[in-house]
């Protein structure tokens, strides 16, 4: 069964920094493509970053470009989103995906004075 | 505004069929494949179609999906009451460099 697991959400104010991470099982983590993809409160779901298998092509949202960095480690079969100088419109629940295998719970960022 | 057209809501009664599109255009459904998602009240969203008309492991044959040129579908048939959720159309877009998602369309099972 394919799990992905995020953590690292919280409360963080403006110009602030969060890592978020995803621990993946169930599949062959190093096979896929992996994205993170945002979800604003009462809004639709939001492409933010995606990364090769291999990590060395990575794409991101215009709006995150220069502020946000998506990585991975095959060797832990895990997936992080360091995310800088964070705004509120940044605020979401971040979701953890392989976009044609599963989904995680998601881990809630909210961006606040 | 999403680069992807979805109708912001569908409806039907138990047992029907109901399709919902997802427009697009050549940089994006009209050159690459489309996946669909199903996304329950509360809950995070779950795979429902991948590559068109592909369904995981689990996803009942009452869901399918097509498409056709710049133009992605899913039909839902036999509609059940837990059938009702958000559905989301998704895709790469050659132009932005980057996956792109519908708006969203809200099922509700009268």
């Amino acid at each position: 069964e394919v799990q992905l697991v995020e953590s690292g959400g919280g409360l963080v104010q403006p110009g602030g920094s969060l890592r978020l991470s995803c621990a993946a099982s169930g599949f062959t983590f190093s096979t896929y493509w992996m994205h993170w993809v945002r979800q604003a409160p009462g809004k639709g779901l939001e492409w933010v970053a995606n990364i090769k298998e291999d990590g060395r092509e990575t794409y991101y949202v215009d709006s995150v470009k220069g502020r946000f960095t998506i990585s991975r480690d095959n060797a832990k079969n895990s997936l992080y989103l360091q995310m800088n100088s964070l705004r509120a419109e940044d605020t979401a629940v971040y979701y953890c995906a392989s976009l044609s295998v599963g989904w995680g719970q998601g881990t809630l960022v909210t961006v606040s004075s | 505004q999403s680069v992807l057209t979805q109708p912001p809501s569908a409806s039907g009664t138990p047992g029907q069929r109901v399709t919902i599109s997802c427009s697009g255009s050549s940089s994006n459904i009209g050159s690459n494949t489309a996946n669909w998602y199903q996304q329950l009240p509360g809950t995070a969203p779950k795979v429902l179609i991948n590559n068109n008309n592909k369904r995981p492991s689990g996803v009942p044959d009452r869901f399918s999906g097509s498409k056709s040129g710049t133009s992605a579908s899913l039909a839902i048939s036999g509609l059940q009451s837990e059938d009702e959720a958000d559905y989301y159309c998704a895709t790469w877009d050659d132009s932005l460099n980057g996956w792109v998602f519908g708006g969203g369309t809200k099922l509700t099972v009268l």
